[in-house]
């Protein structure tokens, strides 16, 4: 697609419950990115990747935060047994290569919602 | 760990004023970077600045990577209400295997007609 395109928009999970999220980055772009935005703050570092291989996961919260990206491209997110301070916008952003210019394409993120 | 200082936190001008917004650190930074992020979407870079002492711009859009590395600022000349949203400077250092970028906590920009 022309730009990453992020699943599902807005989600509202019950705390317990486990969700993921999706993030389909821009076509042939070897670098992936997760941030977490909380409501009023700039993006925090989660987690990257360069093609499947996941080089840094320092900014996972914790345990309950798992990323992947098995063939490269596609990426998901899964949060386990959801806590309401897990309520944030999730940010996935893509680029090119693996050159490290900080020059990210940045979804429209989801919307996570925990009661 | 990093953090950045980013002021004001909201700005409120009429139509035409120019803007300045700026960022610093306590730490070095490689590359200093500007995004825009409007409601409901993700951030948009506007600006990528590579040498202490840079000065870029993008349209009307002036910004400068100060000489210590550790401090930035955006400029907006003749604001218009498209204008409107939340700035957001962002440091990156360039170390091998350190990848992510130490946003601010933004400017809210807001434009009267």
């Amino acid at each position: 697609g022309a730009g990453v395109s992020q699943s599902p928009r807005y989600k509202v999970a019950k705390r317990g419950q486990d969700v993921a999220l999706r993030c389909d980055p821009i076509s042939g772009h070897v670098s992936l990115f997760w941030y977490q935005q909380a409501l009023g703050q700039g993006p925090e570092f989660l987690t990257y990747f360069q093609n499947e291989a996941q080089l840094d996961k320092s900014g996972l919260p914790s345990d309950r935060f798992f990323a992947e990206r098995p063939e490269g491209s596609v990426s998901t997110l899964k949060i386990q047994r959801t806590q309401q301070e897990d309520s944030a916008v999730y940010l996935c952003a893509s680029t090119l290569s693996g050159a490290n210019t900080g020059e990210l394409f940045f979804g429209e993120g989801s919307r996570l919602t925990v009661l | 760990g990093q953090q950045l200082n980013q002021s004001p936190q909201s700005m409120f001008i009429q139509e035409g004023e120019d803007v300045s917004m700026n960022c610093t650190s306590s730490s070095i930074f490689n590359t200093w970077l500007w995004y825009k992020q409007d409601p409901g979407e993700g951030p948009v870079l506007l600006i990528a600045l590579y040498k202490a002492g840079e000065l870029t711009s993008n349209g009307r859009l002036t910004a400068q990577f100060g000489i210590t590395r550790k401090d930035s600022f955006l400029n907006i000349s003749a604001s218009i209400p498209s204008d409107v949203g939340i700035y957001f400077c962002a440091g990156h250092v360039m170390d091998t295997g350190r990848r992510a970028l130490t946003f601010g906590s933004g400017t809210r920009l807001q434009v009267q007609p």
